[in-house]
């Protein structure tokens, strides 16, 4: 079956210490997003490739870089994650046409703990 | 400051009645129109999309849209404990993004 996976599913980091999350899809999607989700708020966007074209919300910290090597591959890296970083993050992917959104389908998330 | 509203709730509904819930959102020229269900803990899973005013009718599901008025509704018949989840509501921007509302938490009560 197509899907959007994520991994780790749980990641436990240290304060400050480095830490990269995969996404990756088969459903062979031009766009992929990264979310990020507190407890009851709404998924937050921190950034989404269309094809190679990066784009970054303007309120997404520093500290939060992403790559993506190809159609498949998306990474997250957080380069010093601090207390309030922690959160479920969630990947996404969709296909986009002009004049249309299509649906965004979600991988199954990243629960990450910063200790 | 384009916006997505919905009621928090909780909205607690009887085992088997109809549950309705309740988006609205600023932007007027909004073309695309999803509803989300999440539980706790797991991520949102697609339950309806609509792109044209009217009713969308998918099993027990049916979404409202409505243009003029700018709000987009989710109703679920003969409504299940399963059901029990938050509901995200979302509208697609013209940057092929989607602007989220906050979610509202829906309790079946057996």
């Amino acid at each position: 079956d197509a899907m959007v996976i994520q991994n780790p599913r749980y990641q436990v980091t240290q304060f400050g210490k480095p830490v990269t999350l995969s996404c990756s899809q088969t459903l062979n999607h031009n766009v992929m997003y990264w979310y990020q989700q507190k407890s009851s708020q709404a998924p937050k966007l921190l950034f989404h490739y269309y094809d190679k074209d990066f784009n970054n919300e303007a309120d997404t910290p520093d500290n939060f870089q992403s790559r993506r090597p190809n159609t498949s591959f998306c990474f997250l890296d957080i380069r010093s994650p601090g207390l309030g970083d922690a959160a479920m993050y969630l990947c996404a992917t969709s296909r986009v046409r002009p004049g249309q959104q299509e649906t965004q389908y979600f991988g199954p998330g990243t629960r990450l703990l910063v200790l | 400051q384009k916006e997505v509203e919905q009621n928090s709730g909780p909205l607690s509904v009887p085992e088997g009645a109809i549950a309705s819930l309740n988006c609205t959102y600023s932007d007027r020229v909004s073309q695309s129109f999803f509803w989300y269900r999440q539980y706790s803990g797991k991520s949102p899973e697609l339950i309806m999309s609509i792109y044209s005013n009217g009713d969308k009718e998918d099993g027990r599901f049916t979404a409202q849209l409505n243009k003029a008025s700018q709000y987009v509704s989710l109703l679920i018949r003969d409504s299940q404990p399963s059901d029990s989840a938050t509901y995200l509501c979302a509208v697609g921007d013209s940057n092929y993004q989607l602007i989220w509302g906050a979610g509202t938490k829906l309790i079946i009560k057996p």
